[in-house]
Parts: structure tokens; C-alpha cells; sequence
């Protein structure tokens, strides 16, 4: 059972335009982390996020937590084939170090 | 620095098979991490070790399922016997103690036939 829910599951998009993804979940994180896999690879980390409310900032990638510690938002402006990938979200629960529950995630088609 | 090491990277076998999958972990790191990735079921955690001792199984599916740490250099996980629905990438991760960061390996793509 997957305590993580992204959506959307599948996106494509042309280059230049913007793309948000989504996490939410009815559980409390104690950190929320996202991630972009490529094809043959393992996931790679882009950023983690504390904080209620938290806003992060990557190039053109924004990553927001929610209020709560319950969703989180990734936003890709003007987006480039380069960002094509699977992203998943991972977190944390307050009582379980290290431990993270990973969404399925969304994957992201930019074409030229 | 070369990173979580995986091998092999491709494994096709015959259902009932033992199918054993190697990790070496990023030197320095003390945790170390298996997952499992799968379309139907995303990425799952199977197990976690800190300090080469199994902190927390649960996602292990079943018996068949076993890990080892022997020493901070290198995990191994077994399938015996290997079924059909146990085809999947298998990643190891390792994590370090002065960062927030789990590191991916590459994966073993099994094939169960």
C-alpha cells in the first residue's frame, strides 16, 4: 500500500512550458525528499525538505512542503528535455529514521 | 569516488534457482539500504542495516528473502528459490552519517523465468 500519492502518474509537455507534480499523503513526514530517475539508473536526490511550509529553490525547480508535512509540490519552469525522468517523492515518518516510504511516481515527457 | 556498486547488473534465471545480488556500499557511509522497483508497486524498501546490523525487515516479502552484512563493505541479498514474480530492479543505497542523502546504485534487473 503506497502511503505516498503522486500525481499526476504520467506527464508530457513540450519544452518551455511548465509542469507541477504532486505528493500528498495523510501521514506526517519528519522530511520529505524528491527525486529524478532516468532510465537504467537509480533515483537521484534533488532536494529535502523540513520544514512546514518550506519552499526550495533548484534552478528552475521550485519544491514546496506543505503546512501540515503532509504534500508536497514540485514546479518546473520553462521545462527542457534534460528534465525528462521519473519523479518520486520519499518521506520520512516522525518515528522511523532513515526509513523512507517512496510514492510511485510521476514520469515526465518534454519534447523538443 | 565510484559510488554504490551493484552487481550484476542483469540476472535471467530459472524459477527455483538461488539468485544472490552484491552491493558495495560508498566507503565511509554506515547504513545501507535494498530496495526493490517494480511498475505495479514502485520502489520498496526491503530492508535497512546500520552499521552492518538489519535495523528493520518488514518489507522483506518472505522467507525466501534473505540479507547479509558481513562488514561496511558489502551486503548481499538471496532469493531461494527465485519465483517468476520476483523479476524486478534491485537497488542497494548507502547513506552517510554527515549527510541528508541516500546514494543510489545502478540496480540488478532480475529476470525470474
Amino acid at each position: 500500500t503506497q502511503l505516498l500519492e503522486q500525481s499526476p502518474q504520467f506527464l508530457s509537455i513540450q519544452e518551455g512550458e511548465n509542469l507541477t507534480v504532486y505528493c500528498n499523503s495523510s501521514s506526517v513526514f519528519s522530511s520529505l525528499q524528491w527525486y529524478r530517475q532516468e532510465p537504467g539508473e537509480g533515483p537521484v536526490l534533488l532536494v529535502t525538505v523540513v520544514t512546514g511550509g518550506e519552499v526550495k529553490k533548484l534552478k528552475r525547480l521550485t519544491f514546496q512542503f506543505g503546512d501540515a508535512r503532509k504534500d508536497s509540490s514540485l514546479h518546473i519552469t520553462a521545462a527542457q528535455t534534460g528534465d525528462t525522468g521519473l519523479y518520486l517523492c520519499a518521506g520520512a515518518a516522525t518515528d522511523s529514521w532513515g526509513k523512507f516510504q517512496f510514492g510511485a511516481g510521476t514520469q515526465v515527457v518534454v519534447t523538443p | 569516488d565510484a559510488g554504490v556498486i551493484q552487481s550484476p547488473r542483469h540476472e535471467v534465471t530459472e524459477m527455483g534457482q538461488e539468485v544472490t545480488l552484491r552491493c558495495k556500499p560508498i566507503s565511509g557511509h554506515n547504513s545501507l539500504f535494498w530496495y526493490r522497483q517494480t511498475m505495479m508497486r514502485g520502489l520498496e524498501l526491503l530492508i535497512y542495516f546500520n552499521n552492518n546490523v538489519p535495523i528493520d525487515d518488514s518489507g522483506m516479502p518472505e522467507d525466501r528473502f534473505s540479507a547479509k552484512m558481513p562488514n561496511a563493505s558489502f551486503s548481499t541479498l538471496k532469493i531461494q528459490p527465485s519465483e517468476p514474480r520476483d523479476s524486478a530492479v534491485y537497488f542497494c543505497a548507502s547513506w552517510g552519517t554527515n549527510n541528508n542523502e541516500q546514494f543510489f546504485g545502478p540496480g540488478t534487473r532480475l529476470t525470474v523465468l
